[in-house]
């Protein structure tokens, strides 16, 4: 069955520090990716995509993810981090049908 | 655009007692749609799925059940909640690519 894993479960940082979120998943096929965030309070929504193209791609608030397909990886960055960007990052894929799967998911916290 | 409503916000309920969480869209047509629970650590569950009236899939066998109505509404029920139940649900709409989209989620406690 197709699964996706987020290496680090809380992540604190401080501000203008850099940021990498790790997700892989396990498919060989296509797939479409995502990156979806959850701020304190809020509902979760879609940070970036992937659907085919440019493996490097961008989405709001200065984030970027990049596909590497050979690594089965999408992971997320961000060069410099605000203390606004605290919240808890989830990486989802979803392999050509109706099911897409989450990862548990990562908090990260950003020191003022 | 589409909304996604989803009520009751918050709900605490006894053991043994049904359960009813309703999701409505609005501003589209024939949408794919979603229950998730969302439980700290695990990430988003993927409980039902459905793509149009009447037609659902379930993910996970569990104490709870799924029905589509209508085609923009989407019900999630137990007829007798356990402890384990408690979670926050959210209800979300699939689009194109299957983006999903949520709506602002449920909370529910059983006590």
């Amino acid at each position: 069955a197709q699964s996706v894993s987020q290496h680090n479960h809380h992540v604190i940082l401080s501000e203008a520090a850099s940021l990498e979120l790790g997700c892989n998943y396990s498919y060989g096929g296509t797939v479409n990716l995502f990156w979806y965030v959850q701020y304190p309070g809020q509902h979760l929504q879609l940070l970036l995509k992937y659907f085919s193209g440019d493996p490097l791609v961008k989405g709001i608030k200065g984030f970027e993810a990049e596909f590497i397909k050979s690594k089965f990886s999408f992971n997320l960055r961000k060069p410099s981090v605000q203390w606004s960007d605290t919240a808890e990052y989830f990486c989802a894929v979803n392999t050509g049908g109706f099911k897409t799967i989450f990862g548990a998911g990562t908090r990260l916290f950003v020191k003022a | 655009s589409q909304t996604i409503h989803q009520w009751p916000a918050t709900l605490v309920q006894p053991v043994g007692s049904p359960l009813s969480l309703e999701c409505t869209v609005e501003g589209t047509s024939n949408p794919n749609l979603y229950w998730y629970r969302q439980a700290a650590g695990r990430g988003l569950q993927l409980l039902f799925y459905s793509v149009g009236i009447g037609q659902i899939s379930s993910e996970v066998p569990q104490n709870l059940s799924a029905s589509r109505p209508q085609d923009r509404q989407f019900i999630l029920s137990s007829k007798k909640l356990l402890l384990s139940d408690s979670g926050f649900y959210l209800c979300a709409i699939g689009h194109s690519g299957n983006t999903i989209y949520f709506g602002e989620g449920s909370w529910l406690t059983v006590v």
